[in-house]
């Protein structure tokens, strides 16, 4: 959905480095959250922000970190990168609304060697 | 806690086969239910949603699901699946705030 955009779309780093992840959206949604896919895992949340003051931890919020710079960007870091962080990287938006539909972006491929 | 259990990781159907794909879910509370699916090298789509009223759900691309909240299941069904559905998909449950993904399961339709 072009509403949700990531960038970069595929990045290969090393072990070590810093990466940022950057997502913007122009749905206009207060709600913005960050999974990692791995192969036969589905999507695990990382980290979500209801909004630009309220950022919460998911599932597997270890090794990373956010920031909700303005209602349409939520950026992921990963403060040191390690081989097992390599996986499909998915920012969605909702509104508010718990009947509400998540919308993806195209995600990131992020290898770590 | 939320989770959501999808029973199959790999289904292998021919062309005009039915399909109809499991999940079930836990949650204590009033629950929204999705299924969602991923093309090759897509992002997630949504295909349908239940949130209250009729549990025959119908979604894009004549895909239903019916919630039976007896069984806790949320069962993807389409009478005749095409090559084109090919594609991953995942059964997902929203409680108070946050959505929790099934695994997934990957379809194959062969011509």
């Amino acid at each position: 959905d072009a509403d949700v955009t990531q960038t970069p779309r595929n990045r290969i780093t090393k072990t070590g480095k810093r990466i940022m992840l950057e997502c913007s959206q122009t749905k206009g949604h207060d709600r913005m959250y960050w999974y990692r896919q791995d192969p036969g895992l589905g999507l695990q949340l990382i980290y979500y922000s209801f909004d630009v003051k309220d950022i919460n931890k998911g599932e597997i919020s270890d090794g990373y970190s956010v920031s909700r710079q303005a209602q349409a960007k939520f950026s992921l870091s990963l403060e040191s990168a390690i081989p097992n962080q390599t996986a499909l990287y998915f920012c969605a938006t909702s509104g508010r609304s718990s009947t509400d539909t998540q919308y993806f972006g195209p995600g990131t491929r992020l290898t770590v060697l | 806690a939320q989770s959501v259990s999808q029973h199959n990781h790999h289904v292998i159907l021919s062309e005009a086969a039915s399909l109809e794909l499991g999940c079930n879910y836990s949650y204590g509370g009033t629950v929204n239910l999705f299924w969602y699916v991923q093309y090759p090298g897509q992002h997630l789509q949504l295909l349908l949603k239940y949130f209250s009223g009729d549990p025959l759900v119908k979604g894009i691309k004549g895909f239903e699901a019916e919630f039976i909240k007896s069984k806790f299941s949320f069962n993807l069904r389409k009478p005749s699946v095409q090559w084109s559905d090919t594609a991953e998909y995942f059964c997902a449950v929203k409680g108070y705030s946050t959505l929790t993904f099934g695994k997934g399961t990957m379809l194959l339709v062969s011509p």
